[in-house]
């Protein structure tokens, strides 16, 4: 099954409000961990990037925390617009003897009520 | 800057019928992949190249070939089309390898097979 999942798979935030999206890692040995934002008929866009050796890192609007003692990985999206609507997607890198590949979860179906 | 271009976008084959799905980057990045998108599912990696010249298996081979014959170029072929390979393939490149830094994705092209 997926190393990487979502603990939800759609949610719905008033505009204005801030929105948390969660995702679970397996592999306690993954070092680098990404967002990406979906928008219908595109292509997955990256929103941030976390190493294994931070617990946090901001960029605009969004926050990525990591908590490595129970393998679980946020977004926090602040002051959510109806831009933010889309499928969120987290990524885990497990490194491999340098054949590393990217594990995806499977999103979460992010939606802005106006 | 275009970052990832995928042609064609969309496209309806018979069965038994090939094609070639074409990637170019201009971000002179080594690495480039190729991902299938199914409903409900998690990107799964086809292949994958480290430059030009050098090309891998994913998860997901069967079926497909790649070349990768410039940097900025990695075409997918389908050499005699099933349904089951009727699906969203998204092309994507990165500067180093999946620990690295994010990958750059296209914006698909959503094939059928029939």
């Amino acid at each position: 099954g997926e190393s990487v999942g979502l603990h939800l798979p759609t949610l719905s935030v008033q505009e204005g409000d801030n929105s948390i999206i969660n995702c679970a890692y397996s592999n306690s040995a993954s070092d680098y961990f990404i967002w990406y934002k979906q928008e219908s008929g595109k292509g997955p866009q990256f929103i941030i990037d976390i190493r294994s050796n931070m617990d946090k890192r901001q960029g605009q609007r969004v926050t990525v925390l990591l908590n490595k003692t129970v393998k679980h990985l946020s977004l926090q999206i602040a002051a959510t617009q109806p831009g933010d609507s889309a499928v969120y997607f987290c990524a885990e890198n497990s490194p491999n003897f340098g054949n590393e590949k990217l594990t995806f979860g499977t999103g979460t179906r992010l939606t802005i009520i106006p | 800057n275009a970052g990832v271009t995928q042609t064609p976008k969309f496209r309806i084959l018979k069965i038994g019928q090939s094609m070639t799905l074409q990637c170019t980057q201009d971000m002179n990045h080594n690495y480039m992949y190729w991902y299938r998108q199914d409903p409900g599912m998690g990107l799964k990696l086809i292949y994958y190249s480290v430059g030009a010249g050098i090309t891998d298996k994913g998860e997901v081979p069967n079926g497909y070939n790649v070349s990768r014959s410039t940097t900025e170029d990695f075409p997918l072929r389908l050499e005699l089309a099933a349904p089951s390979q009727t699906s969203v393939y998204f092309c994507a490149s990165s500067y180093g390898q999946p620990g690295v830094g994010p990958q750059h994705f296209g914006d698909g092209t959503r094939l059928s097979i029939l």
